[in-house]
């Protein structure tokens, strides 16, 4: 088994640029949730999925997009890349909510 | 709201030297505390999952116990590659409620 994919796993982009992080799980896990890591700021959760068809906000949403088409499947979408996006991206799946999180290796993103 | 602190945010060990990190939480009806390792450069990788007050797990030189309003990690005789960073996130018993983490500790173990 993979567990958890992200692609790419560097990105620079220019300010104004928009792009996608990939995020692909083969676990048939229902829960699947987008963090930044920053430094001395912890995780923090920026979208997450219940299943196939649901999404919802975490705690810093603003500047992405997230859609689930699929229960593999959950992509991070930058609209407009702002200089503050510059962090390290970690895509995550559970098979239920009181259970353990598998993470993927991240994302490490620059925005100039 | 639920936050979930961890101490100290950094700890120097020398090799063979036990101690002990530290997560406190407050949460509305705790479903789970999880423990967690991140090397630099990867993705945060499972430890233990613990349930109710009084419960312990134990994985070679780690050691997690849980009570109503803290959790330890307890690291005997330490070498150094257990130098990583450790992450505690709480499961909140409300709905949906997704991992809150804490910021986590910072371990060096110098031999």
């Amino acid at each position: 088994n993979a567990g958890v994919t992200q692609t790419p796993k560097f990105q620079v982009l220019k300010t104004g640029q928009s792009m996608t992080l990939q995020c692909a799980q083969d676990m048939n896990h229902e829960y699947m949730s987008w963090y930044r890591q920053d430094p001395g700021m912890g995780l923090r959760l920026i979208h997450y999925s219940v299943g196939a068809g649901i999404t919802d906000q975490g705690e810093v949403p603003n500047g992405y997009n997230v859609s689930r088409s699929t229960t593999e499947d959950f992509p991070l979408r930058l609209l407009s890349a702002a200089p503050s996006q510059t962090s390290v991206y970690f895509c995550a799946s559970r098979r239920r909510l009181n259970t353990e999180a598998f993470f993927g290796q991240g994302t490490r993103l620059t925005v100039v | 709201e639920d936050q979930v602190t961890q101490s100290p945010e950094a700890l120097r060990l020398q090799e063979g030297e036990s101690s002990s990190l530290n997560c406190s939480y407050t949460v509305s009806g705790l479903r789970g505390l999880f423990w967690y390792r991140q090397d630099p450069g990867k993705g945060p990788e499972f430890l233990f999952t613990l349930y109710s007050a009084g419960e312990e797990k134990e994985k070679e030189r780690l050691k997690a116990t849980l009570t109503k309003k803290e959790s330890f990690l307890h690291i005997t005789a330490p070498k150094p590659e257990d130098s990583a960073t450790y992450l505690c996130a709480v499961q909140a018993g409300s709905g949906n409620t997704p991992l809150v983490f804490g910021k986590g500790t910072r371990l060096s173990v110098i031999a």
